[in-house]
């Protein structure tokens, strides 16, 4: 059970592209999201948090216009990377906590690997 | 701001062997901690999970503690296998929070 699934696993595109990235909780009601970004041989970092219907908290430094995170059903959350640039290449991994458990696990998703040319 | 430090970064050992792997975080007012395991291009498996008020956990193989006084963790795996090969990271949550604070990783190799 708490299967979090994500989608696509890999994407390449050309720099100045948006890239969507889809975060769902297949069996089960999430109360919240994560998105993490991680660089290689670097820890995850959080990029934001959200909550289903209300709008994302970004972490400082973060650039909210950036990265456009909707959060329209309590089983998904998408990541929005606008005009991606190399430099936004990464691995992006996000999570759920499952509703009415606070402070407990979080169960992540298989992570998303982002190449810009 | 709370930091949290694995060490060492990488270990290699034969299979069979006993192993420690370290975790310590600079903050020790923390709800939980957490180890988690990552293969190569994948997300992040859960592992254990420590109670600020607990001493340690058991599953399986692995055993962890935890000396929140100190600001430290310890991840002890028995009898490692060649399967055991992965990333394993450990992460801390701050009271009143459920975010997430990553060390950077231990990368475990099994030789057979």
């Amino acid at each position: 059970g708490a299967v979090v699934s994500q989608h696509p696993s890999w994407v390449i595109c050309k720099s100045g592209t948006s890239v969507k990235i889809e975060c769902r909780s297949l069996d089960f009601q999430a109360t919240t999201m994560f998105w993490y970004r991680q660089f290689p041989k670097q820890s995850l970092m959080l990029m934001a948090t959200s909550n289903e219907g209300s709008k994302a908290t970004y972490e400082q430094g973060v650039e909210k216009d950036k990265f456009l995170i909707n959060h329209a059903s309590l089983t998904l959350s998408t990541l929005t990377v606008t005009s991606a640039h190399p430099e936004d290449s990464s691995f992006y991994i996000c999570s759920a906590t499952i509703i009415g458990q606070a402070y407990q696990p979080q169960h992540f998703g298989d992570g998303t690997r982002l190449s810009i040319l | 701001k709370q930091e949290v430090t694995q060490i060492p970064a990488a270990l290699s050992v034969p299979e069979g062997e006993n192993l420690v792997l370290n975790c310590s975080f600079t903050d020790s007012a923390i709800y939980n901690l957490q180890w988690f395991r990552q293969d190569p291009g994948k997300g992040l498996t859960s592992l254990l999970l420590i109670q600020s008020s607990q001493r340690e956990q058991t599953s399986g193989r692995l055993n962890a503690s935890l000396d929140k006084s100190s600001g430290r963790s310890t991840l002890y795996i028995a009898a490692s296998q060649p399967g055991d090969s992965a990333t394993y990271l450990c992460a801390v949550t701050q009271g009143g929070s459920e975010k997430l604070v990553f060390g950077k990783g231990t990368k475990l190799t099994v030789n057979p």
